[in-house]
């Protein structure tokens, strides 16, 4: 079945990168683009960015800009979604999800299961 | 930057009433608008496309409306699972998105 699997829960300290991998099945790969959302404890979804797993084109929230790096091993299926000088309030969990195509409204039609990823001295 | 501002922010009600939820646009994202909902400790599901499509699999009970900024997700009649976290979402200067703030629908 159609589905993405993501890297387990990660610890890191203040200054730190963390890079959270996100693994598709089912379908073609290179035929949608993946999305990467967080969630901070208790509040609502915040859209990180997008990238095509065709082509490598990305697109990032401005708020991440300078922080953030999407990319794709198209060898293996594979989404990265790196994120650096990690502060406190990224403590989140970290979604990926397909971008469905056109005709589903590229909507976020498939979503990874989450990555905790906690920052903390 | 479009901001979406969802209504209200908590609905209580009871199963087999029937819910409406409203999502408005800071300018218009003509039909480009997703509804999701998430349950605790759950990912988000997409329940509709481009304003009034369902996705894939989901019950008819749901259902979209609305153009340029304003928005309506209505759930016809109440199903006990249907209690959780809905946002909207915009996609009109594609591949940008973003999510409105979300509504709690609670059981009354």
């Amino acid at each position: 079945q159609v589905q993405l699997v993501q890297s387990g829960a990660e610890v890191k300290k203040p200054g730190a990168s963390v890079k959270v991998s996100c693994k598709a099945s089912g379908y073609t790969f290179t035929s949608y683009g993946i999305s990467w959302v967080r969630q901070a404890p208790g509040q609502g979804l915040e859209w990180m960015g997008w990238i095509s797993a065709y082509n490598g084109n990305t697109n990032y929230a401005q708020k991440l800009q300078g922080r953030v790096t999407m990319t794709t091993d198209t060898s293996t299926s594979t989404a990265y979604m790196e994120l650096r000088s990690l502060r406190s309030d990224d403590t989140a969990v970290y979604y990926c999800a397909r971008v469905g195509s056109y005709y589903d409204g590229y909507a976020f039609d498939i979503w990874g299961q989450g990555t905790m990823v906690t920052v903390s001295s | 930057e479009i901001v979406l501002t969802q209504s209200p922010a908590t609905l209580s009600l009871s199963p087999g009433e029937r819910a409406t939820l409203s999502c408005r646009a800071s300018q218009s994202v003509s039909s480009y608008l997703a509804w999701y909902q998430q349950k605790p400790g759950q990912a988000p599901r997409l329940l509709i496309y481009d304003a009034s499509n369902r996705a894939t699999g989901i019950p008819a009970r749901f259902s979209g409306s609305g153009s340029g900024t304003d928005f309506t997700l209505t759930i016809s009649s109440l199903e006990p699972e249907d209690f959780a976290v809905y946002y909207c979402q915009q996609r009109s200067n594609w591949p940008l998105y973003t999510f409105g703030q979300g509504t709690k629908l609670e059981i009354k």
